[in-house]
């Protein structure tokens, strides 16, 4: 079993749709959850991070954990041509150190059609 | 400013060849990390770097993968006798070294092909 594990989709909406983005993942060490942004040919740009359980909001984005059941989520409402991409969970564990490194998803590609 | 630069962008080898690939971190930042992204998977940790030194090579998949970083600046990662398996985007990312969320920008990557 992956310590990350992401429906790779392709999810396609239609614009103004709201779109729900999941990971789960099995070491319950993991203390920062993040989502990042990634568009063709480019680099993956951190979207949001939360640190352990609960909700975080920017704008139309909404990030939630639930160390409980171990479950990552980015809800992204009104979705907007722009916002496709592929979306790629992220998390690592406490502390300094090589504890600093991404353990990632496989990304989930999504399609917001005009 | 300027963010993660990498060179080349792209890189068609042929299989057995050795080969370079090079990363410009944000100025000033002390750590340093090496990603891989095969097709169709998510990204693959393969190293870290705090200043020059390397405390964490474990994600190296085999003798055939060094890395080297100069000057708390840039860093060359190195594949020797290059396979097919090989053939993935290299990612490179840096960070400042402080507590907390500790956020890496991550470079474009390098394509690299094996034929």
């Amino acid at each position: 079993q992956k310590e990350v594990e992401q429906d790779p989709g392709p999810l396609s909406v239609p614009e103004g749709a709201i779109v729900s983005l999941n990971c789960t993942y099995s070491n319950s060490a993991f203390q920062y959850f993040m989502w990042y942004r990634q568009y063709s040919r480019k680099g993956p740009e951190l979207l949001m991070y939360t640190y352990s359980s609960g909700n975080k909001e920017d704008g139309r984005f909404t990030a939630q954990v639930d160390k409980s059941s171990k479950y990552i989520s980015l809800f992204i409402r009104d979705s907007q041509p722009s916002d496709s991409a592929t979306y790629l969970c992220a998390t690592r564990l406490e502390g300094g150190g090589s504890n600093y490194k991404l353990t990632f998803g496989k990304g989930t590609l999504l399609t917001v059609n005009p | 400013g300027a963010g993660v630069s990498q060179s080349p962008s792209n890189k068609v080898t042929e299989k057995g060849k050795d080969v370079e690939l090079r990363c410009d971190p944000i100025s000033g930042h002390t750590a340093l990390y090496w990603y891989r992204q095969r097709l169709g998977q998510g990204l693959e940790f393969l190293i870290y770097f705090q200043g020059n030194s390397a405390p964490d090579k474990s994600g190296l998949p085999s003798d055939r993968f060094s890395a080297e970083r100069t000057g708390e600046s840039v860093s060359t990662l190195t594949i020797q006798r290059t396979q097919q398996e090989d053939s993935a985007v290299y990612l490179c990312a840096s960070s400042l070294a402080l507590t907390g969320l500790h956020e890496q920008y991550f470079g474009p990557g390098t394509r690299l092909t094996v034929t």
